[in-house]
């Protein structure tokens, strides 16, 4: 069974701040890995993809992927209390013969909250 | 483009009764998948298709059945609901590179 894991939260950090999400991954093959937000009540949607180790910055957003710890992490920027939401990492996972079909293995989601 | 939309948004079943939930994308997209969020927890895959008439299984699908007869539609049957498939279920089209769009998603209770 592959399996997802991220840090247990909920995580409550202060406006301004840096947030730290972290996540864990058992499929040493795994290529891709995705952060996804959801706000209460709405759908996921994409806001981080990474494919190689090292570092990938989108504006606030910073990806850090380490293959060989199977470890990739979002960190947050100078954080907004509109960044509250739950963040999920996504791992593409792949069949017994390699292929994926694009199929994606969620961790169970970090709840951030950014107080002002 | 509307993107991915879903129907119903929200549903009670009673234990035994049987419903599809509706799936729709405008983008062309070969790759669908279908998925249940419990409470709580990230989402697990329930089936998926690479395109028309090709499904194949995904994590957890006892007691649903798809079928994708067009490239834009990929309906979810749940045939004798029970109350463990009382859930949110998304729907998602995913592009080339990967990113999956997901729907609006239908909340299902069973009761």
């Amino acid at each position: 069974q592959k399996e997802v894991e991220q840090n247990s939260g909920p995580l409550s950090v202060p406006e301004g701040a840096i947030a730290s999400l972290n996540c864990t991954y058992s499929d040493r093959g795994s290529q891709s890995f995705f952060w996804y937000r959801q706000y209460s009540g709405k759908s996921p949607e994409l806001i981080m993809f990474i494919y190689s180790n090292g570092d990938k910055e989108d504006g606030r957003f910073t990806a850090q992927l380490n293959k060989a710890s199977q470890y990739v992490s979002l960190l947050i920027r100078d954080s907004q209390p509109s960044d509250s939401a739950t963040y999920l990492c996504a791992v593409k996972s792949t069949n017994a013969g390699g292929t994926s079909y694009g199929k994606l293995t969620f961790g169970q989601g970090t709840i951030l909250t950014v107080h002002p | 483009n509307a993107g991915v939309t879903q129907t119903p948004k929200f549903r009670i079943l009673k234990i035994g009764q049987s419903m599809t939930l509706q799936c729709t994308q405008d983008m062309n997209h070969n790759y669908m998948y279908w998925y249940r969020q419990d409470p709580g927890m990230g989402l697990k895959l329930i089936y998926y298709s690479v395109g028309a008439g090709i499904t194949d299984k995904g994590e957890v699908p006892n007691g649903y059945n798809v079928s994708r007869s067009t490239t834009e539609d990929f309906p979810l049957r749940l045939e004798l609901a029970a109350p463990s498939q009382t859930s949110v279920y998304f729907c998602a089209s995913r592009t080339g590179t990967d990113e999956q769009f997901f729907g609006p998603g239908t909340r299902l209770t069973v009761l």
